[in-house]
This record gives C-alpha cells, sequence and structure tokens, in this order.
C-alpha cells in the first residue's frame, strides 16, 4: 500500500496568515494526489484534485502543488472559514486508495 | 444534481454484521465511468478508504479489510450498498459513501479520479 504523511500534524494560525500543509508518499503517485477540508461533524470536502487543480467553487487562496513524492497545500491568506481538518488522498492507478493522517488547523 | 444519503443501523453488538446502504440521485450507477466509494472515520481519528464499485460491477476493497467487505449496487433503485461481517468496537465509526468523479487533464491522456460528494455520513457503534 502507498502511505500518506502529513506534516505537520496540526498548526495554529492567525486569520490572514499563510499556511503549508505537506504530504508525503511512500512512492511516486505522479499527480494522483488530492485534498479535502473536513469540518467537525460534516463529510470532507475537496478542495483540490490532481495535485494542482481547483474544484470548483473553491475559493482561490487554496492551491496545490507537487508532483512524485511530496506535495503541498497552501491557503494564502487563511480565514475564519479555513480552520478544519485538511487530508490528502492518493488515488494512483492501483488500489487500495489512502489518505493521510490529517493536519488540524487551530486559531491562534 | 447529486445527493447521497447513508441509512443503517446505529447500534451493533460484537460478531454482527453491519448493512449500510447509500440512496443517491442525480446519476445512474449504470452510466459508464460511474462509481461510488466507501469510507469510514472512527471518532476523533483519520479518515480510511474501504471501497469502490464501478458502473461494470468492478468492485475494489481495501486489503486489511478484504474478506470482511461486500459492496454491490442496485441500479433500478440507485442504491450501493456495504456488507461489513463481524464487526467489533474498533469498527465504531462514522461510515461515508461518497461519488467518484473521473476528470481527464488538459493533454486527455492522464485520468485523475477524487470523491466530489459525499453523503453526511452515519455513525456506527459497536458495542456489547
Amino acid at each position: 500500500d502507498i502511505q500518506l504523511t502529513q506534516s505537520p500534524s496540526s498548526l495554529s494560525a492567525s486569520v490572514g496568515d499563510r499556511v503549508t500543509i505537506t504530504c508525503r508518499a511512500s512512492q511516486s503517485i505522479e499527480k494522483y494526489l488530492n485534498w479535502y477540508q473536513q469540518k467537525p461533524g460534516r463529510a470532507p470536502n475537496v478542495l483540490i484534485y490532481a495535485a494542482s487543480t481547483l474544484q470548483g467553487g473553491v475559493p482561490s487562496r487554496f492551491s496545490g502543488s507537487g508532483s512524485g513524492t511530496e506535495f503541498n497545500l497552501t491557503i494564502s491568506s487563511l480565514q475564519s472559514a479555513d480552520f478544519a481538518t485538511y487530508y490528502c488522498q492518493q488515488s494512483y492507478n492501483m488500489f487500495p486508495w489512502t489518505f493521510g493522517q490529517g493536519t488540524k488547523v487551530e486559531i491562534k | 444534481q447529486i445527493t447521497l444519503k447513508e441509512s443503517g443501523p446505529t447500534l451493533l453488538k460484537p460478531t454482527q454484521t453491519l448493512t449500510l446502504t447509500c440512496d443517491f440521485s442525480g446519476f445512474s450507477l449504470s452510466t459508464r465511468g460511474e462509481g461510488m466509494g466507501w469510507v469510514r472515520q472512527p471518532p476523533g481519528k483519520a479518515l480510511e478508504w474501504l471501497a469502490l464499485i464501478f458502473w461494470d460491477d468492478d468492485t475494489r476493497y481495501s486489503p486489511s479489510l478484504r474478506t470482511r467487505l461486500t459492496v454491490t449496487k442496485d441500479t433500478a433503485k440507485n442504491q450501493v450498498v456495504l456488507t461489513m461481517t463481524n464487526m467489533g468496537p474498533v469498527d465504531t465509526a462514522t461510515y461515508y459513501c461518497a461519488h467518484r468523479r473521473g476528470h481527464y487533464d488538459s493533454s486527455g491522456f492522464y485520468f485523475y479520479s477524487f470523491f466530489d460528494l459525499w453523503g453526511p455520513g452515519t455513525l456506527v457503534a459497536v458495542s456489547s
């Protein structure tokens, strides 16, 4: 199985901060990497797919980069609505798909 | 507009079998390219991918749960059913069904998959 490791596991930030979350894969997954946001008590919501493509309706302050084994999710200017847990997920051309362990973004 | 909703028991005893139904609308699982997945999340923990079923009945499972899981579809009812045998306390989780979307990149060569829409989830507790 392909393992995904996110860092950090949690972070504290202020509104307006630039935030970057990293996801590392145990082997190359090319660009088959997706990012989800999950708020407490809610289902996840896709933000980015194919490593860097913004899903429709997602604010442009979110961006994704990377390929191979290292990927980043960046929030350019953190808003109050962005305090949540973020997960990466790989959908490489083999199963099983896997998720990272999550990164919780909290208010400083 | 695609909608999904999970339903099933909220409490099971150890060794019992879980059967969850995902009712969906807005697409047909008999359409080429369509797929539906199941994901679970124990309280306070990370998401775990369980299974995917495709329009052509191709089904993929998490290797760690392969012997306990079965996913089927009923295209006439617009339902996907997940069955998990021999439930234990560690299986206590919120179970989600999700619509798999596929997307070709601009070259038309690479095909990317992700879960674009999710049901609200259903919490299943396993306790004696």
